[in-house]
């Protein structure tokens, strides 16, 4: 049982917005930075996210992150055939990093 | 380039030990703080352990405390992960990853290797 919890999958179709959503407690989530990473099969994860909604240079604007509270989201926009992966958030719980339990993406 | 690569990963009964590295290069090696996660058959990603930059503050997830052992060398940069009294449930592939920076702002796990399998099993 992951402290974050994501939905197990989320799907679209090509071109539609997504979200994924990732709820903490006041202990994570409400009190420290979110972050969001994507990990395709067989590669290593790739960070989308920092600090709640910032986007590391390289990664397309169609990645969004946002927060209010204890939860967390990760909108996905124009969605593309090659963003189909498995999306993790993490943050903090006092001084240990924390996962979310991953959300599979799949473009119909 | 940033590259890590970790080696080290087998077959180990339950009840044995194994020790993974993970050999840095492409940045300042020292600079920077380090973490081990994994990932089991199926499941998503766990953080495992933490190291800082000069190794004086570690943090292991309590899955691991009192078993496995995170450590360092600067001076030939590289990460280690010793691990003692396997279980069926440490079987998963085993990633380094670096905790960087974007300017002033902490970027946990900003690089990762491709990892290295641990199988734990009789």
């Amino acid at each position: 049982q992951s402290v974050l919890t994501q939905p197990p999958s989320a799907s679209g179709t090509p071109g539609q917005r997504v979200t994924i959503s990732c709820s903490g407690s006041s202990s994570n989530i409400g009190r420290n930075y979110v972050y969001w990473y994507q990990h395709l099969p067989g590669t290593a994860p790739k960070v989308l996210i920092y600090r709640d909604n910032q986007r590391p240079s390289g990664v397309p604007d169609r990645f969004s992150g946002s927060k209010s509270g204890t939860s967390a989201s990760l909108a996905i926009s124009g969605l593309r055939s090659e963003d189909e992966a498995d999306y993790y958030c993490a943050s903090w719980d006092d001084s240990l990093k924390v996962f979310g339990g991953g959300t599979k993406l799949t473009v119909l | 380039e940033v590259q890590l690569v970790e080696s080290g990963g087998g077959l180990v009964q339950p009840g044995g030990s194994l020790r993974l590295s993970c050999a840095a290069s492409g940045f300042t090696f020292d600079n920077y703080e380090m973490n081990w996660v994994r990932q089991a058959p199926g499941k998503g990603l766990e953080w495992v352990a933490y190291i800082s930059s000069r190794g004086h503050t570690i943090y292991y997830a309590d899955s691991v405390k009192g078993r496995f052992t995170i450590s360092r060398d600067n001076a030939k940069d590289s990460l280690f992960l010793q691990m003692h009294s396997l279980r069926a449930e440490d079987t998963a592939v085993y990633y380094c990853a670096r905790d960087g920076s974007v300017t002033e702002w902490l970027v946990p796990f900003d690089h990762w290797g491709q990892g290295t399998l641990v199988t734990v099993s009789s």
